[in-house]
């Protein structure tokens, strides 16, 4: 059971909107903990794909936007692409743990 | 760039041990702390640790307590992960990571398969 909780799966298709959720608590996320997000495709490592909250490295391209409010945070993905198509993992610290924790993991499908 | 190699797939039997490498290379090896993760098949991701190559220091996560080991080596810029005690549900893949500020994590490993079988 994962202290981070989204959506298994969300779709859209190409050229639209899709948000990911991230639901934490006063431990992690509500304590004033980043949100970091990851792209994985099947059979390869993780990518980072935001940090703390709403900034992107170098190269991933600016469809992907996130947001956090209070205990929860959203990745938002806009025109979306069929190379969009992968699982996205939301992770930030929990307090009381003091470990990194993760969300289950997201789905998206490109229909 | 930065780069980090880690060794080839491991299978063992339960109830025995295993140790696993992540050579790193394209940044100051002491700049930044570095985490083991798992990902077990079709699961998400897990946590395991943290090892400060500088001063080796480590802290696990609690699951894992007095089953892991992390260390490093300096010299070759190597990160290892030793697992005891293997069970059929420590099948997964294992990633090393670079570490960034409390913590997000901008480097990984291609990782490692570990399949404990009997």
């Amino acid at each position: 059971q994962s202290l981070l909780t989204q959506p298994p799966s969300v779709s859209g298709a190409p050229g639209q909107r899709v948000t990911i959720s991230c639901t934490g608590s006063t431990s992690n996320i509500g304590a004033g903990y980043d949100v970091h997000w990851y792209q994985q495709f099947p059979g390869t490592a993780p990518k980072l794909l935001i940090y703390g909250n709403t900034n992107r490295p170098s190269g991933v391209p600016d469809r992907f936007s996130g947001s956090k409010s209070a205990t929860s945070a959203s990745l938002a993905i806009t025109g979306l692409q069929a190379e969009d198509e992968a699982n996205y993992y939301c992770q930030s610290h929990d307090r009381s743990l003091g470990a990194s924790v993760f969300g289950g993991g997201t789905k998206v499908t490109v229909l | 760039q930065v780069q980090l190699v880690q060794s080839g797939a491991e299978v063992r039997k339960p109830g025995a041990s295993v140790k696993l490498s992540c050579e790193a290379s394209g940044y100051t090896f002491n700049d930044f702390f570095m985490h083991w993760l798992r990902q077990a098949p079709g699961q998400g991701l897990e946590w395991m640790g943290i090892i400060n190559p500088s001063g080796g220091g480590t802290s696990y996560a609690q699951g894992f307590r007095g089953r892991v080991i992390m260390t490093r080596d300096t010299a070759t810029r190597t990160l290892y992960l030793e697992l005891d005690s293997l069970k059929f549900e420590d099948t997964a893949v294992y990633y090393c990571a670079r570490g960034v500020e409390l913590y997000y994590f901008d480097h990984w490993g291609q990782g490692t398969l570990l399949t404990v079988s009997s």
